[in-house]
């Protein structure tokens, strides 16, 4: 079965400076990846995706994942962080052989100005 | 973390049916729980979210006669798809929103439902 892991609780970094946020997977077979983001009081919002092709995925709000399968991670990245980024971000992961999706346990990100 | 179960894990029907889907939190009192939609090779949609003693409220394009949400304690709410259609066939996934004394609500999944409408 397959399985997603967020080894940080919470990532804290400073307005303007970048971000990253930790994803490392397991699965059987080839890997479908996401990333969402859940604001204050709201429902998760999809954030980006890979499912094949580039190993460099961009997504909504300036936001980025690299694909590494020798280090099976999906690592979320962003060049420069905003306050407004502060958030809950969801990993998750799919076998392509299984549609049944499982979340990471969530990191939270605080930017500070 | 809170445990989150649904129930049925599958389910198959016939279309024109009902089915309904159960989402519980075992071990937290859940005031807000969240209902998404996965399509094959798509990602998650948020669908409604479900406030305990009030009516839910559905994302844009979300027909909400046809899900019926009910959230009537704090640890259960439910799902309807009624008059069910192949187009309805899904993935389901419930979650419930804690507030934990923080400003965010914190999200945990439950396992999810597949429904498949013949």
């Amino acid at each position: 079965a397959q399985s997603v892991a967020q080894p940080e609780d919470q990532v804290n970094v400073a307005e303007g400076n970048p971000l990253t946020v930790k994803c490392t997977y397991s699965v059987s077979g080839n890997p479908y990846l996401f990333w969402y983001v859940q604001y204050p009081n709201r429902g998760l919002q999809f954030l980006l995706k890979y499912i094949t092709g580039d190993n460099l995925v961009k997504g909504s709000y300036g936001f980025e994942a690299e694909f590494n399968k020798s280090q099976t991670s999906f690592h979320l990245k962003k060049p420069s962080a905003l306050v407004s980024d502060s958030a809950l971000y969801f990993c998750a992961v799919r076998d392509n052989d299984n549609n049944d999706m499982r979340f990471g346990a969530g990191t939270r990100l605080t930017v500070k100005p | 973390g809170a445990v989150v179960s649904q129930h049925p894990s599958r389910v198959i029907c016939k279309s024109g049916t009902s089915v309904k889907i159960e989402c519980r939190s075992l071990d937290f009192q859940a005031t807000t729980m969240f209902w998404y939609r996965q399509f094959p090779k798509q990602s998650l949609m948020l669908m409604a979210t479900s406030n305990e003693g009030s009516k839910a409220t559905y994302e844009q394009g979300v027909e909400k006669d046809k899900f019926l949400i009910n959230h009537a304690s704090l640890t259960l709410s439910t799902l309807t798809v009624t008059s069910a259609h192949p187009e309805d066939s899904s993935f389901y996934i419930c979650s419930i929103g804690t507030s934990g004394g923080s400003s965010y609500n914190e999200q945990f999944f439950g396992p999810g439902t597949r429904l498949t409408v013949l």
